[in-house]
């Protein structure tokens, strides 16, 4: 079973659309994340939430707008897409301080714009 | 805020041997977490070691290890008996330490390593 698994992996779509990204973790963790890996593999946070709680927003523009209906799923949602917005996006999760803090990844979702 | 800085873009090992790469960070934080991630060409961000720098002792996972200098803020992974399913970008990774919940990851630029026959 995939611990961190996200949906679509391949995503290409036109300027202007909305898309959305759906991740979910089975591990019990308590926080989730989204990171953005651009075209020169530049790996960035882009949100964090803790039991459905945002509690990291990195100066993304907010027509990426992520939301947790519960503590294992986290998805994000793109408004208005752009040329700019082509990258992987890895969904991730975190057991929190108690069990050492590690991250663990899903697999990504490459998103193409054109 | 943390920088981790990784200033070999790419490094290339021959099979069965060792091979050492390189990060530095800054960051003014005296508890924090250094992770090494490796990311093949199937894109998956896989985990291959982590160190708390409260331990003073190196980290070690079967034929990977770092060297962790706090002093000097440096944190490099080696990687023994080379392997071709080592072949990947490689990231340095910080974490600071935060009471309560989990912190979030500043990475470095990343190293491509190339193992060859």
């Amino acid at each position: 079973d995939t611990a961190v698994s996200q949906t679509p992996k391949y995503l290409v779509t036109q300027m202007g659309n909305d898309k959305s990204i759906k991740c979910e973790q089975n591990l019990g963790h308590d926080t989730m994340y989204w990171y953005k890996q651009d075209s020169k593999k530049f790996l960035k946070i882009m949100f964090s939430y803790n039991n459905k709680e945002l509690i990291i927003n990195e100066t993304v523009p907010n027509r990426f707008s992520p939301k947790s209906p519960d503590k294992a799923h986290l998805n994000l949602h793109i408004n208005s897409l752009e040329l700019g917005d082509s990258a992987v996006y890895f969904c991730a999760s975190s057991p929190g301080p108690a069990s050492g803090n590690t991250i663990y990844f899903g697999e990504g979702s490459w998103l193409t714009v054109v | 805020a943390q920088t981790v800085t990784q200033s070999q873009p790419e490094m290339s090992v021959q099979e069965a041997e060792t091979v050492t790469l390189s990060c530095t960070y800054d960051t003014s934080e005296s508890n924090y977490y250094l992770f090494w991630y490796k990311q093949p060409p199937s894109r998956q961000m896989i985990l291959v070691i982590r160190q708390e720098a409260y331990k003073q002792q190196n980290a070690t996972e079967n034929r990977f290890s770092v060297n962790f200098q706090k002093a000097a803020k440096s944190f490099s992974l080696k990687i023994s008996d080379s392997q071709l399913g080592d072949t990947a970008m490689y990231f340095c990774a910080f974490m600071k330490a935060r009471a309560g919940t989990a912190s979030k990851l500043t990475f470095g630029t990343g190293t491509r390593l190339q193992v060859t026959l």
